[in-house]
């Protein structure tokens, strides 16, 4: 059974700096990974998606990095600012779109 | 594009009564798939539909059914309501069957069970 560990839980941060959130995953038979975000009491917004024959993706200020044989999947924000304070859940494909996620890291960007 | 829509976006039920909550995934999305958040649990997979046959379950009850239309719109359906089903439950559609293609939520139907 695939579990999915992000670390860490929650995290505080002055504007501007440069973070990296961490995914950890058991089952490395793994169709891809995906990177949302959650504001409060709202959906889910995707931010990145790796296959799993790639190794990164990039998106603006973020980039996402992807390691199958180790379990392992970082997300990092450049120049962090207040609008990136939101939830940020990695979520793991194993079959077909069944995702498991992990259990996200609350982030917070002080002006 | 319109995006993945949920209604209702609110709901308040009693325990014992039966609620079905409404997805309309992207057009051209026959990928439809379900799931509960939680504060305790977090997000946890319900069930997904592919041209209108479920494909995967999670592990919840029998109580949680759901089914899946020819214009790929897709109902889930809870009855005898318990106070732990009190939760946000959000869909999410696909464009393929394999899983290789991004999710895309909805909103969420926020579920309030007394």
């Amino acid at each position: 059974k695939q579990e999915v560990t992000q670390i860490p839980a929650a995290l505080s941060v002055p504007e501007g700096e440069n973070l990296v959130l961490n995914c950890s995953f058991t089952d490395s038979a793994i169709y891809n990974l995906q990177w949302f975000r959650q504001d409060p009491g709202k959906g889910l917004t995707s931010l990145l998606l790796i296959q799993s024959s790639q190794r990164e993706q990039t998106s603006g200020r973020l980039n996402a990095s992807l390691d199958k044989s180790s379990g392992r999947s970082t997300l990092y924000i450049a120049a962090s600012q207040p609008g990136d304070s939101a939830t940020y859940l990695c979520a793991v494909n194993n079959a077909g779109n069944m995702l498991t996620f992990g259990g996200g890291t609350r982030l917070m960007v002080k002006p | 594009k319109a995006g993945v829509t949920q209604t209702p976006r609110y709901l308040i039920k009693t325990r014992g009564q039966q609620v079905t909550l409404s997805c309309s995934p992207i057009s051209g999305h026959r990928s439809v798939s379900w799931y509960q958040q939680t504060p305790g649990q977090g997000l946890q997979f319900l069930f997904e539909y592919f041209s209108e046959t479920q494909r995967n379950k999670g592990n919840f009850p029998g109580r949680f059914s759901g089914r899946q239309f020819s214009n790929s719109r897709s109902e889930m359906n809870v009855s005898t309501l318990e106070l732990g089903d009190s939760a946000l439950y959000l869909c999410a559609s696909s464009l393929d069957e394999v899983g290789q293609e991004t999710q895309y939520f909805g909103p969420g139907t926020r579920l309030l069970v007394l």
